[in-house]
């Protein structure tokens, strides 16, 4: 059973390019989670997708953006990339409103910009 | 909204000695509490919850917490550490139902021969 699949692992931009990241849920599982875990600090909460629509969303710009296909996966988009876009980005997979189910997190992409 | 706190940002402790890593949180309504593991280049991995029910949470890898209401604390316990469980621990907190996490800044422990 593959659990939460993200890519590229690493990825590296310049300033005021757009990226692209990509996550696969785990199986059965219909949310979709993302963070931003800058180095030395805790994952922050980017936004939360199901039914393809954006459920919650934390303290990040428009600049983040982000989608839901129909067989769960996720993106996350980031435009106009700024040298403190640098981070882990996380995905995370749940069952909306299954408590005993807590999120299940991806190895991330590391997202380096130059 | 929430907030966790994680008092101690690196604990060095000798294999097999106890350790304590230290969670406080702040909500203004009931929360779901977990501690996670992360292990260099790597995500996060669940090492333990408490969503209701015995305060005393046993979870992977012989770690424990301890909820306290009163005190609003989640403290992870491991009676004997081992050289691999050198890594950064998170503890973090959810609203409940699939919202989002919110977590601490993480503690690195650090298992010395």
């Amino acid at each position: 059973d593959a659990g939460v699949t993200q890519s590229p692992t690493h990825l590296i931009k310049t300033r005021g390019q757009q990226v692209t990241l990509r996550c696969s849920p785990k199986s059965g599982h219909d949310t979709v989670s993302w963070y931003q875990q800058a180095l030395g600090q805790g994952p922050q909460f980017i936004f939360q997708y199901y039914e393809e629509e954006e459920r919650q969303r934390g303290n990040f710009p428009d600049r983040f953006s982000g989608h839901q296909f129909p067989n769960y996966s996720s993106e996350l988009n980031v435009n106009a990339l700024l040298l403190g876009d640098s981070a882990l980005y996380l995905c995370a997979s749940s069952t909306l409103g299954d408590s005993n189910q807590p999120q299940h997190f991806g190895d991330g992409t590391r997202l380096s910009i130059l | 909204a929430q907030s966790v706190t994680q008092l101690d940002s690196q604990v060095p402790v000798f294999e097999e000695a106890p350790v304590e890593l230290r969670c406080n949180y702040s909500s203004s309504v009931s929360v779901y509490l977990f501690w996670y593991v992360q292990y260099p280049n790597q995500g996060l991995q669940l090492l333990l919850k408490y969503l209701s029910g015995s305060t005393l949470v046993k979870g992977i890898n012989g770690f424990e917490a301890e909820f306290n209401k009163s005190q609003t604390s989640f403290h992870l316990r491991k009676p004997s550490v081992h050289i691999s469980d050198t890594a950064e621990y998170f503890c973090a907190v959810e609203r409940g139902g699939g919202n989002k996490l919110t977590f601490g800044t993480g503690t690195q422990l650090k298992v010395e021969l």
